[in-house]
Order: C-alpha cells, then sequence, then structure tokens
C-alpha cells in the first residue's frame, strides 16, 4: 500500500512564525503535491515537484515555499504565517506513468 | 484555464442512489477521476473514466461522462451511511503533466 504521511495532524501557530509542513511518501514517486483545502473552494495546488531540486508554482503559491531535498519528502513553508493561512493543508504524490495522486490525511493549521 | 465546477450538497436517503454531477471545461482532459474524503481523513481515489469512454460501472459505483456537454456524473446505487463524505471530480488536462484540476467537492449526506 502506498503511504503519503504529514508531520502533524494539527497545528496551531503565531501570525509571523515560520511553519514547516513536512510529507513523506513511501512509494519512490517521482511528482509531490501541496494543497490547500478550504470549504467552497476545493483543493487549490500550491507548489509541486517533480523530481528531487525541483519546483514548480501551483495556482496560489504567495506567501508559501517549498524543500524537496530527497526524493521521499517534500515540505511546505510559510515563511511568516498569516490568518488567512489558517486552512487544511493536504500533500500527495504520484508516479510518472499514471497520474492517480496518492494522499496524506492532512494538517489543519490554524495561525492566531 | 481548467475549471470544474461541483454543486456543494446533496442530501439522499439510505437505500436511495445519488448522482454527484460534475462540469469541467478542458476538453482536452485525458483522464477524470472521482475521489472521496471522509471525514478528518485525506482524498481516496474512487474511480476514473478516460475521455475515450462514456460509461464505467464498479460494484455500486456508474461513471458516465457527457464529452459533448464536458459532464461528468457518479451514481451511487443503494446509498448507505458509509457513503457520507466529500467527493471531489478531477481532471487530467492534456499538456498538463501529472496535475490534477479538483473541483470543490460535493458534500453528500446519507439519513436513515
Amino acid at each position: 500500500d502506498v503511504k503519503v504521511t504529514q508531520s502533524s495532524r494539527y497545528l496551531v501557530k503565531r501570525t509571523g512564525e515560520k511553519v514547516f509542513l513536512e510529507c513523506v511518501q513511501d512509494m519512490d514517486h517521482e511528482n509531490m503535491f501541496w494543497y490547500r483545502q478550504d470549504p467552497g473552494l476545493g483543493l487549490r495546488l500550491i507548489y509541486f515537484s517533480y523530481d528531487v531540486k525541483m519546483k514548480e508554482k501551483g495556482d496560489i503559491p504567495e506567501g508559501y515555499s517549498v524543500s524537496r531535498e530527497k526524493k521521499e519528502r517534500f515540505s511546505l513553508i510559510l515563511e511568516s504565517a498569516s490568518t488567512n493561512q489558517t486552512s487544511m493543508y493536504l500533500c500527495a504524490s504520484s508516479t510518472d506513468s499514471y497520474n492517480e495522486q496518492f494522499f496524506g490525511p492532512g494538517t489543519r493549521l490554524t495561525v492566531l | 484555464g481548467e475549471d470544474v465546477e461541483q454543486s456543494l450538497f446533496l442530501s439522499v436517503r439510505e437505500g436511495d442512489s445519488s448522482v454527484i454531477n460534475c462540469t469541467y471545461t478542458d476538453s482536452s482532459s485525458t483522464y477524470l477521476y472521482w475521489y472521496k474524503q471522509e471525514p478528518g481523513a485525506g482524498l481516496q481515489l474512487l474511480t476514473y473514466i478516460f475521455s475515450n469512454m462514456d460509461m464505467k460501472q464498479d460494484q455500486r459505483l456508474t461513471v458516465l461522462l457527457n464529452k459533448k456537454d464536458k459532464h461528468l456524473s457518479l451514481r451511487i446505487a443503494d446509498t448507505q451511511t458509509g457513503d457520507s463524505a466529500i467527493y471531489f471530480c478531477a481532471e487530467s488536462p492534456r499538456g498538463g503533466g501529472n496535475k490534477l484540476t479538483f473541483g470543490t467537492g460535493t458534500q453528500l449526506k446519507v439519513e436513515l
């Protein structure tokens, strides 16, 4: 079974803090994705990566950055958290040969 | 750009059929997907359909694709309380690499 894990299920941070969300997959997938999920807006792509050290902006990259130093790990960084970044963050991975994405359980981030 | 739309809520009685609808705008999509998100969890792939098919059946699930109208539907027969979840449709645009574009999600509530 493909497993995608995220470092925290729930996180509470203060405005201005630097926040790291970690995602690890165990199936040697080339592609990894970060989404945020908000009611009525569905999933919106923040950043994705096709390979180690490669990153591409998604639809809403502002206020976020990412890091992929190893194939299995994809980190999402909020340099200076703001209240409008309160959301559910979902990580996913996929292989090149098939577009199905496998999702982690999500991290619910609250910024106070 | 790509846009995928769904109604936000659907309520059905246990044992009835549920039909969740989705419209998309990218006619070049190669695959279309249905994902299910149970409370507090990530998304899991339910089923998918290739763009050259018009129907796919998998046990209680039937997917219908109308390419002319860019309309996708998911029918769940004999809906059970365990089917209560958010259902997302997603498209894989041709030339989009491994990205998926997700709809807003439909919250299905199954009442006794």
